[in-house]
């Protein structure tokens, strides 16, 4: 069965970096694109960037764009986002998703708390 | 600001129908399909509908949906205690290059 594992979240001071994981499993996962989509403690989700499924070509919402780096190592069926400069308001769970014509399995989110 | 616009709650009793919109515009209702999700507290979102009208199995169907023109619908049934849950909608927007979502719709059954 699919499964999507994210890891590496955390506390972190503004303007810190965090770098985060998603395991996935149970698919072929070089043959699917990929997404980050992120929910604000009691906000609704917010798409934050996708990468094609050979890892060519990414985008991103534009509050995050030049600050986060998705990537993702096919070898080891894991996905990737690098945080830089973060800022309170980028206190979420990020959730990675596979996308199959649309986001369809989701992993179990990991927190990122931007706080000093 | 969410870029698609559903109403913030609904509500029904046990065994009635309730229906929540969607409302965005052409470049992404208007150019693409939809796709409905539920949320529980503390999970994951967990896909519903797709290409505006599919459920996907296991989904009841209870569970129905339709797009026209540039808004969408979701619908649900038979209301029962256990759908109490929050529900996005979602596609995918040409101009932002990404996928947008509603501000969500918080269902209550009463």
């Amino acid at each position: 069965q699919v499964q999507l594992v994210e890891s590496g979240g955390g506390l972190v001071e503004p303007g810190g970096s965090l770098r985060l994981s998603c395991a996935a499993s149970g698919f072929t996962f070089s043959d699917y694109y990929m997404s980050w989509i992120r929910q604000a403690p009691g906000k609704g989700l917010e798409w934050v960037s996708y990468i094609t499924s050979s890892g060519t070509y990414t985008s991103y919402t534009d509050s995050v764009r030049g600050r986060f780096t998705i990537s993702r190592d096919n070898a080891k069926s894991t996905l990737y986002l690098q945080l830089n400069s973060l800022r309170a308001e980028d206190t979420a769970v990020y959730y990675c998703a596979r996308e199959a014509a649309r986001p369809d399995y989701w992993g179990q989110g990991t927190m990122v708390t931007v706080s000093s | 600001q969410s870029v698609l616009t559903q109403p913030p709650s609904a509500s029904g009793t046990p065994g009635q129908r309730v229906t929540i919109s969607c409302s965005g515009s052409n470049s992404n209702i208007g150019s693409n399909t939809v796709n409905w999700y539920q949320q529980f507290p503390g999970t994951a979102p967990k896909l519903l509908v797709y290409s505006n009208d599919q459920r996907p199995s296991g989904v009841p169907d209870r569970f129905s949906a339709s797009k026209s023109g540039t808004s969408a619908s979701l619908a649900i049934s038979g209301l029962q205690s256990e759908d109490e849950a929050d529900y996005y909608c979602a596609t995918w927007d040409d101009s932002l290059d990404g996928w947008v979502f509603g501000g969500g719709t918080k269902l209550t059954v009463l």
